[in-house]
């Protein structure tokens, strides 16, 4: 049954830590996105990778790293140099970048996020 | 600058009733539009889209609307059921070149809380 991992699923941090949110799909996507949602507000993109190897800032990449060394994997660090690092993190995959009608970004569970 | 917006935090429709959400959009290289629906601690689900070449696209119970002179679609629920309950977000898309850096992005609005009561 194919679909998007993230994991864990709540996770808190410590101030002046890095953490890493997992998300792996088994949807031979290509394309891969992280959203960040906070109350009252829509997701906001934080970088997306269109292949292997390859990765774009979203609109509020800063304090956050990604990697993308597998199709299947895009992991993200929040690192302690984003100063509000509270929120709801979704992963999102797609066949491919760009718009292709009939084959939305399909998302995972999220993860939530809080500091200790 | 929230260049998709839904208005309406929250609404509340009876069941068997017609729900209609609203998005207005700012950005006229919008050209295509999608709804997702979202229940509490899970990702969204994707539930319909536009391209901006249409006015009206359905899928069952779900029918959304495009006035791209206002720019402004809507998406409407008919008969509404209490399943329904969820967040309603909408989402624009410009296409863009390949490789760049706002290729296939989506904007998303801040969400409309329906509630569908039995």
């Amino acid at each position: 049954d194919g679909g998007i991992t993230q994991s864990p699923k709540y996770l808190f941090r410590k101030e002046g830590q890095n953490v890493t949110l997992s998300c792996e799909q088994n949807l031979n996507h290509d394309a891969m996105y992280w959203y960040r949602q906070d109350p009252g507000q829509g997701l906001r993109l934080i970088y997306y990778s269109q292949i292997v190897n390859d990765f774009q800032k979203g609109d509020i990449a800063e304090g956050y790293s990604v990697s993308r060394e597998k199709k299947e994997s895009f992991p993200l660090t929040v690192t302690s140099a984003q100063k509000n690092p509270t929120a709801f993190y979704l992963c999102a995959s797609s066949i491919r970048a760009g718009v292709v009608e009939n084959q939305p970004q399909h998302f995972g569970d999220g993860t939530r996020l809080s500091i200790l | 600058d929230q260049q998709v917006k839904q208005n309406s935090p929250s609404l509340s429709v009876q069941e068997g009733r017609i729900s209609i959400l609203n998005c207005d959009y700012t950005n006229s290289m919008f050209d295509y539009f999608l709804w997702y629906k979202k229940y509490p601690a899970e990702g969204p689900t994707f539930l319909i889209s536009i391209s901006s070449i249409k006015d009206k696209n359905e899928d069952g119970r779900f029918t959304v609307f495009l006035n791209k002179s206002a720019k402004h679609l809507s998406l409407h629920i008919v008969p509404s059921q209490p399943g329904d309950s969820a967040v309603y977000f909408c989402a624009a898309s410009a296409r863009g070149r390949a490789g760049g850096t706002s290729y296939g992005k989506l904007t998303f609005g801040q969400g409309t809380i329906l509630t569908v009561h039995p």
